[in-house]
């Protein structure tokens, strides 16, 4: 069965260090979304892809985070610099399409944690 | 503003039994729900979900019902299984877009 794989799957660093996570999608799914799961709540998305382009990032904080995904395929999330905040679980998703009523089909996640 | 709501923290059932998880939501521009399941550690998992143009979807022994007057879903778990045992996150999304947006999960433990 297809999945969505991200690594690392943990990931220690200090605040004010720079981290990177890397997605691959399930074959042929054009769409990617990047969320975050602070422990108590419900994942919040960052991030839209579609193929290569942003299609959503008004909750992405853009002062520290990017996101990439040139060829359309596998994404990288980057903060820099990490803040206490931003531990959490960061989670990858993807879908078919970019249509509506798509599901979405999450990986694994890397949980962060900053100290 | 927590558009999707889902107000049981906690739901402890026995073996056997029928598991029944709520969400309730304000914005009546949701047109589609899913429920994912999730372990600790790992990422959700995709369950069961509904458009609005139905009220019941039923897979398996997992069936969800939407009450679009009432703005609330249900997940009906029949019989429970303590492999069960894990995070349930209700999920919205509608619009032009496939934004999902989650309630904040309730935890169901099932007792052998």
């Amino acid at each position: 069965e297809a999945e969505v794989a991200q690594s690392p799957r943990y990931k220690i660093t200090e605040k004010s260090q720079a981290v990177a996570f890397w997605c691959d999608p399930i074959s042929g799914h054009a769409t990617l979304y990047w969320y975050r799961q602070i422990l108590g709540q419900g994942p919040e998305l960052l991030v839209q892809f579609q193929d290569e382009s942003v299609v959503d990032d008004s909750q992405l904080p853009k002062d520290r985070f990017s996101a990439e995904r040139l060829k359309g395929v596998d994404s990288t999330l980057k903060i820099q610099p990490a803040e206490l905040g931003d531990s959490a679980m960061y989670l990858c998703a993807s879908s078919l399409h970019r249509g509506i009523q798509e599901t979405q089909y999450f990986g694994p996640g890397t949980r962060l944690l900053v100290l | 503003d927590q558009q999707v709501k889902q107000n049981s923290p906690s739901l402890s059932v026995q073996e056997g039994r029928i598991s029944i998880l709520n969400c309730d939501y304000t914005n009546s521009m949701f047109d589609y729900f899913l429920w994912y399941k999730k372990y600790p550690a790992e990422g959700p998992t995709f369950l069961i979900s509904i458009s609005s143009i139905k009220d019941k979807n039923e897979d398996g022994r997992f069936t969800v019902f939407l009450n679009k007057s009432a703005k609330h879903l249900s997940l009906h778990i029949v019989p429970s299984q303590p492999g069960d045992s894990a995070v349930y996150f209700c999920a919205a999304s509608g619009g032009a877009t496939n934004k999902l947006i989650f309630g904040t999960g309730t935890l169901l433990a099932v007792q052998p």
